[in-house]
């Protein structure tokens, strides 16, 4: 069964602490990678899309890679804002299916 | 184009009722998705159009479960005799073919009582 794993659930961090948060996924056939973002209340944000080991896209402080088991959220000097819930999704399966695999996500705060 | 509208924002209902929740994607966009998320949890599949068909439905989606997209633009999904389970955020989502991601609404909240 495909599956789709985040750690850690939850991190603290201080202001301008970097770290880096691990989406781990066990798939057929893997498709596309996808981080999102998500506020309280609201709706995820798209971040990245990588589609094949050794990919790497970059966004102001966040950076993430894909390996063939896992992919890497990096947050460099995070900002209060950053704080939100990074979520993992995989698109993955026959060319027919359009589905994401979500993971639990990871609840980052990052302190002043 | 404001993004994928969601409507409504929140609804409380009695166990038992009916309820429908309605999404407007992004016009240029021919995909339209519906997922639902507990809290704590990540988005889990419900069901997918292309244009007006429905071509994907997660075997979450009970009999109680309908939706629709009656010409390809918005989108209604429905439940009928809802039950506590039921509670939950319940997001729509749209892309276009060939498209990297989608782009998410705000979510209705439903809770029932």
């Amino acid at each position: 069964e495909d599956q789709v794993t985040q750690s850690p659930e939850a991190l603290r961090l201080q202001e301008g602490e970097s770290s880096s948060l691990n989406c781990s996924y066990t798939v057929s056939g893997l498709r596309g990678l996808f981080w999102y973002r998500q506020d309280p209340g609201k709706g995820p944000e798209f971040l990245f899309t990588l589609y094949s080991a050794g990919e790497e896209k970059e966004k102001e402080r966040l950076k993430a890679t894909l390996t063939k088991k896992e992919s890497f959220l990096h947050i460099t000097a995070p900002k209060p804002e950053d704080s939100a819930t990074y979520l993992c999704a995989v698109q993955a399966g026959t060319s027919g299916t359009y589905k994401y695999i979500f993971g639990t996500g990871t609840r980052l705060k990052v302190l002043a | 184009d404001t993004g994928v509208s969601q409507d409504p924002r929140h609804k409380i209902t009695k166990r038992g009722q009916n309820v429908t929740f309605r999404c407007d994607p992004i016009s240029e966009h021919n995909r339209l998705y519906w997922y639902r998320q507990t809290l704590g949890q990540g988005p889990e599949f419900l069901t997918y159009f292309q244009n007006e068909a429905q071509l994907e439905k997660s075997r979450l989606l009970s009999d109680r479960f309908s939706a629709e997209r009656p010409k390809g633009s918005f989108s209604t999904l429905e439940i009928q005799r809802t039950e506590q389970g039921d509670s939950a955020m319940y997001l729509c989502a749209s892309s276009w073919t060939g498209g990297y991601g989608y782009t998410f609404g705000s979510g209705t909240r439903l809770t029932v009582v």
